[in-house]
């Protein structure tokens, strides 16, 4: 079945350092593929996504490309800030019959120090 | 627009006990979905409902769990006589359309259970 595979946490970083959350997956088809947010006490909210081969979802600075020759799609920024501090869910939605299941990673636990 | 809404936030039951866990759609979203994150997981798949229809329940436990999303109101997941595995955080997630990779799921806050 499908699955997302995601860095494991924590990662601590100070402020303007560059980010990387590595993420694999496995599926069938042409999965489209997706970063969440969750910051301290709130649900998810869609960071960015990207819907096939070589497509770069970007938001907030924040960056992913979807590589499917390496099945990967890592979470960049070039300079954090405190703010962005919180949880990252890498996830996939498949492209078959069940295209509504969000497959998730266990989530990255970012810490920004100032 | 207000996002999704999830009542409670927080809810602790004994063992045996039975657990209403409420989801409100983002206004004009006729799909929802539930996940549940058990701790140090990440969020699984639980059901899928439409208005008055449950479309996918197959991430749900066969006993015990059930859902519903009635023509009026929230939808309910409802977990009856929970045990201790049943902690985790549930979170529901609606969608305007029929799903699929073109529509996003909203996310509410999620409900914490605590089964003591």
């Amino acid at each position: 079945g499908d699955s997302v595979t995601q860095m494991e946490g924590p990662v601590t970083l100070s402020e303007e350092a560059f980010l990387t959350i590595n993420c694999t997956y496995t599926a069938t088809g042409y999965p489209s593929l997706f970063w969440y947010v969750q910051y301290p006490g709130e649900g998810l909210q869609l960071l960015l996504k990207a819907t096939k081969a070589d497509d770069k979802g970007s938001n907030k600075g924040f960056e992913a490309t979807y590589r499917k020759e390496t099945t990967s799609f890592h979470l960049e920024k070039g300079s954090v800030q405190v703010s962005d501090s919180a949880v990252y869910f890498c996830a996939l939605m498949g492209s078959g019959g069940s295209n509504y299941k969000l497959t998730f990673g266990k989530g990255t636990l970012l810490t920004v120090n100032p | 627009n207000a996002g999704v809404m999830q009542n409670p936030r927080h809810l602790v039951r004994r063992r045996g006990q039975e657990a209403r866990l409420r989801c409100s759609p983002m206004k004009g979203h006729s799909h929802v979905y539930w996940y549940r994150q058990l701790p140090e997981e990440g969020l699984k798949f639980m059901v899928y409902l439409q208005k008055e229809n449950i479309i996918d329940e197959s991430g749900m436990p066969k006993e015990r769990f059930s859902a519903e999303f009635p023509k009026e109101g929230p939808s309910i997941l409802r977990i009856q006589q929970v045990v201790r595995g049943d902690s985790a955080a549930y979170f529901c997630a609606s969608s305007r359309t029929s799903g699929g990779r073109t529509d996003t799921q909203y996310f509410g806050p999620g409900t914490r259970l605590t089964v003591l």
